[in-house]
């Protein structure tokens, strides 16, 4: 497809275990995004890959999170013993490296439920 | 510190009626302002995005925003409101250059009665 596709739309997992989340973005768009949307804190940044430079992990919220793209195209969030306070929405967006192109394009997102 | 302010957390307006979303922002450079759109289960899709030039943007769906450097402004209007407008909205602001992490405002959710 022409867009941004992340699976799994939904996730349940138990208190402890670790989850995946996987982003595709758009053909040819080098630089890629997670973001958080939870009920407390709304949308955060939470890391960001751009070619072949270290990723910017600045969002992070903790150790148990950490992300991976693999040949600057597909990205795997991973989340390490999970706790409630992960259940959230995560988003993946893309952006070209075109010059002066800013605007982002979001994935639905994954709904993680920790239960 | 570099943020965004929705001042309204909620807005319910009738269907037909003109609908204003107040946004500012803080940030130290030439910020670039967006605004997004989330309908209930869905991803969220750019309205219109501020980077430079004329300060009154047109968007998609019969959106526009003006951008205010003095008031550090950049709201989102619509003369007419449809019920499908119903939806949160987001604005967002993002630096110059290549990097573009964008810093969300909590979002207004807007409700159109008929």
């Amino acid at each position: 497809g022409a867009g941004v596709s992340q699976s799994p739309s939904n996730k349940v997992t138990e208190k402890g275990k670790d989850v995946e989340l996987r982003c595709d973005p758009i053909s040819g768009h080098t630089a890629l995004y997670w973001y958080r949307q939870s009920l407390g804190q709304g949308l955060e940044f939470l890391i960001y890959f751009q070619g072949n430079s270290a990723p910017d992990k600045s969002g992070l919220p903790s150790d148990r999170f950490s992300a991976e793209r693999t040949g600057g195209s597909v990205s795997t969030l991973t989340i390490q013993r999970t706790q409630q306070e992960d259940s959230a929405v995560y988003l993946c967006a893309s952006r070209s490296s075109g010059r002066g192109n800013n605007e982002q394009f979001f994935g639905p997102g994954t709904r993680l439920t920790v239960l | 510190a570099q943020s965004v302010t929705q001042p309204d957390i909620h807005i319910t307006v009738s269907e037909g009626a003109s609908l204003e979303l107040r946004c500012n922002y803080s940030y130290g450079a030439t910020p670039y302002l967006f605004w997004y759109v989330q309908s209930p289960g869905q991803g969220l899709q750019l309205l219109l995005k501020y980077f430079s030039g004329d300060t009154l943007v047109q968007g998609i769906k019969g959106f526009e925003a003006e951008f205010k450097r003095s008031q550090s402004s950049f709201n989102l209007r619509k003369p007419s409101v449809h019920w499908s407008d119903a939806a949160e909205y987001f604005c967002a602001v993002g630096g110059t250059g290549g990097y573009n992490k964008l810093i969300f405002g909590a979002g207004t959710r807007l409700a159109v009665h008929p």
